[in-house]
């Protein structure tokens, strides 16, 4: 039961240009959606969220995107930097149970 | 200033063998879970306490024990090992169980690596 899918197990994209990481939900009643970035033997950091009730949201290179129709939601990285190479994992929270779900996460490799 | 704690970071053991994972918060936060990530590196919820009190429990095997003996602490004790129980373990605490701070979420421990041969 698979209610958060990232569809793309890696991207790799070049220094300085736009990393887009996406994801699909299935459960409607998440409230917040979060997203995660994690390094190898780390644990997940907190990165930038959004509300169900908000279509964007902004912080200096990071900005996420919800289409609440589509049940779809992205990250986008400009200018992605090597740094930004990691795992992103798509969180949302909220339903009945008040708990964070996880996708599979994506394996973001910024070029220099 | 570690705000989640994890301990052991590794932990190698054998099959039927009995260990436990320690992790302690000084965020003051009132929520604290345990995730589990897989080789296919899902994360995945296993239990959650909220102020000592069990709140999640995600049809995990009766193997996996919990125990808070108070709010900045949850540690994971799991009997019986078996080779299916190798995964990464976090730990994380959050501000409130029904309350989403949308300006950090939860607070991730760095894992414990538990390898089972």
């Amino acid at each position: 039961d698979q209610q958060v899918k990232q569809n793309s197990p890696s991207l790799s994209v070049q220094e300085g240009r736009i990393s887009i990481l996406n994801c699909d939900y299935t459960n409607s009643m998440f409230d917040y959606f979060l997203w995660y970035k994690k390094y190898p033997a780390e644990g997940p950091t907190f990165l930038i969220s959004i509300s169900s009730i908000k279509d964007k949201n902004e912080d200096g290179r990071f900005t996420v995107f919800l289409n609440k129709s589509a049940k779809h939601l992205s990250l986008h990285i400009v200018p992605s930097q090597p740094g930004d190479s990691a795992v992103y994992f798509c969180a949302p929270w909220g339903g009945s149970n008040y708990k964070l779900t996880f996708g599979k996460g994506t394996l973001l490799t910024v070029n220099p | 200033d570690t705000a989640v704690s994890q301990t052991p970071k590794y932990l190698v053991t054998q099959m039927g063998n009995d260990k436990s994972i320690k992790c302690e918060q000084n965020l003051g936060h009132d929520t604290m879970y345990w995730y589990k990530q897989d080789s296919k590196k899902f994360l995945k919820i296993m239990f959650s306490y909220n102020n000592k009190e069990l709140i999640i429990n995600e049809t995990v095997p009766n193997r996996f024990s919990p125990k808070s003996p108070d709010k900045a602490h949850l540690n994971l004790h799991i009997n019986s090992l078996e080779l299916g129980d190798s995964a990464v373990y976090f730990c994380a605490s959050s501000h409130e169980r029904t309350t989403m701070r949308v300006d950090y979420g939860y607070t991730f421990g760095s894992g414990t690596r538990l390898t089972v041969v």
